[in-house]
């Protein structure tokens, strides 16, 4: 079975541009999770999405979102970058949803300058 | 909210040797603990799992150790080998259902 997949893997994007990532869960996984990682910060939940309803949401501001489509495929979207979004973005899904046994992707590396 | 630590960002160890790795959380209605192992350039990798209606869980030369009374969970790998060398990360869930991750510790698997 093949695993999460994301692209693109790198990215480099200018200040106050918008940016899209794409996540594909594992077959069958109807939960996608986004996290930002950082070397300051660690692994921080951005949002949960569980067929196509966002069911739960981290501490991030509003310029953070993402969607989810029918076929649990998820992409998320940053706003307005600023230089502090350079981050590993990792995407992980999970059978049966929210914290249990989720499997990671290899992330995408954002670069702002 | 939950928060979590850790004992010690850096652990080297012999090869052949057992690891332990710590964590330690905040909130007592935490239920649900995982641990992942993440190499240089790569996503992390689900290592283990255990619930909190449960004390101890083994895998492949993996254990994890969860007291609830001190609000303590531990990783134990038998036999260290050099491709154990990595970061682990431990994550933990409550009510909130999402997961709130320590910042790792390095293992470092000397020859």
């Amino acid at each position: 079975k093949a695993g999460v997949t994301q692209t693109p893997r790198y990215l480099i994007k200018t200040r106050g541009q918008q940016v899209t990532l794409s996540c594909s869960p594992i077959s069958g996984h109807r939960s996608v999770s986004w996290y930002q990682q950082t070397p300051g910060q660690g692994l921080q939940f951005l949002f949960e999405y569980f067929s196509e309803t966002q069911r739960n949401k981290g501490n991030f501001p509003g310029r953070f979102s993402g969607r989810q489509f029918s076929n649990s495929r998820s992409e998320m979207n940053v706003s307005t970058l600023e230089l502090g979004d350079s981050a590993l973005y990792l995407c992980a899904s999970s059978l049966y949803g929210g914290a249990i046994e989720q499997y990671f992707g290899p992330g995408t590396r954002l670069t702002v300058t | 909210g939950e928060s979590v630590g850790l004992h010690l960002p850096t652990l080297s160890v012999q090869e052949g040797d057992n690891s332990i790795i710590n964590c330690a959380y905040s909130n007592s209605a935490s239920d649900y603990f995982i641990w992942y192992k993440q190499e240089s350039g790569k996503g992390p990798q689900f290592i283990i799992d255990i619930r909190s209606n449960m004390d101890k869980r083994q895998g492949q030369r993996v254990t994890v150790l969860l007291n609830k009374t001190v609000k303590h969970l531990s990783l134990q790998i038998a036999a260290t080998q050099p491709g154990d060398s990595a970061v682990y990360f431990c994550g933990i869930s409550g009510s909130a259902r999402q997961l709130t991750f320590g910042s790792g510790t390095q293992l470092t698997v000397l020859p």
